[in-house]
């Protein structure tokens, strides 16, 4: 089975930085990799399709990138209502998740 | 609007047996490759189970043997059966749609049932 590494597992920033996180496989994966957001008692939502594709409605400070086992997902400007848990996803794996919180 | 809503989560005693349900409205269940997805205190999510437009099922090997999953077309409505359930069954249970072989997402959700096995 594929393995997916997030890093950090969590990260305290200032409203307006930059924040990324990444995602690693044990394996080259040719499978999409995407992204979720998931705050307190929610179900998660989608934010970033096959690496880098924004879904309809997700503000464009929202990105990512990335390609065979290194991906990369950022917050070109963190907000208030970023904070959140973020997992990477692929087939039916996830990633164990990086909590995002305010400075 | 698509919407997803599961219901059956209760406090269960090991051992004991459970059936989850999730309705849907403005979308067809039988249609759509549609999974149940948990997710324990504390944890990411874990996905359980997904049950194919043609119907194949597939099962995570944690619950394989224990977990039916099944749908009723003429209710528009996803089931999890659950038995034998273990203290590590506790979790928050998402239904969820799967978009197999369009970049694998998630894309619709549920608003979670909560399943607690204790003594």
């Amino acid at each position: 089975d594929i393995q997916m590494t997030q890093s950090p597992s969590s990260l305290s920033a200032s409203v307006g930085d930059r924040v990324t996180i990444t995602c690693q496989t044990s394996e080259y994966i040719r499978n999409p990799l995407n992204w979720y957001q998931q705050k307190p008692g929610k179900a998660p939502r989608l934010l970033i399709y096959d690496s880098s594709n924004l879904q309809t409605g997700v503000p464009s400070r929202f990105s990512g990138s990335g390609s065979g086992t290194d991906f990369t997902f950022t917050i070109s400007s963190l907000q208030p209502e970023d904070i959140a848990t973020y997992y990477c996803q692929q087939f039916l794996t996830f990633g164990g998740g990086t909590k995002v919180a305010i400075k | 609007e698509v919407q997803l809503v599961e219901s059956g989560g209760d406090l269960i005693q090991p051992g004991g047996s459970l059936r989850l349900s999730c309705a849907a409205s403005d979308f067809t269940v039988s249609s759509n490759y549609m999974s149940w997805v948990r997710q324990a205190p504390g944890k990411g999510p874990e996905w359980v189970s997904v049950i194919y437009r043609g119907g194949n099922t597939y099962y995570a090997d944690s619950v394989k043997g224990r977990f039916t999953i099944s749908r009723d077309n003429s209710k528009n409505t996803l089931y999890l059966q659950m038995n034998s359930l273990r203290t590590e069954d506790t979790a928050v249970y998402y239904c969820a749609r799967w978009a197999y072989g369009d970049n694998d997402y998630f894309d619709y959700w549920g608003q979670g049932t909560l399943v607690t096995v204790s003594s």
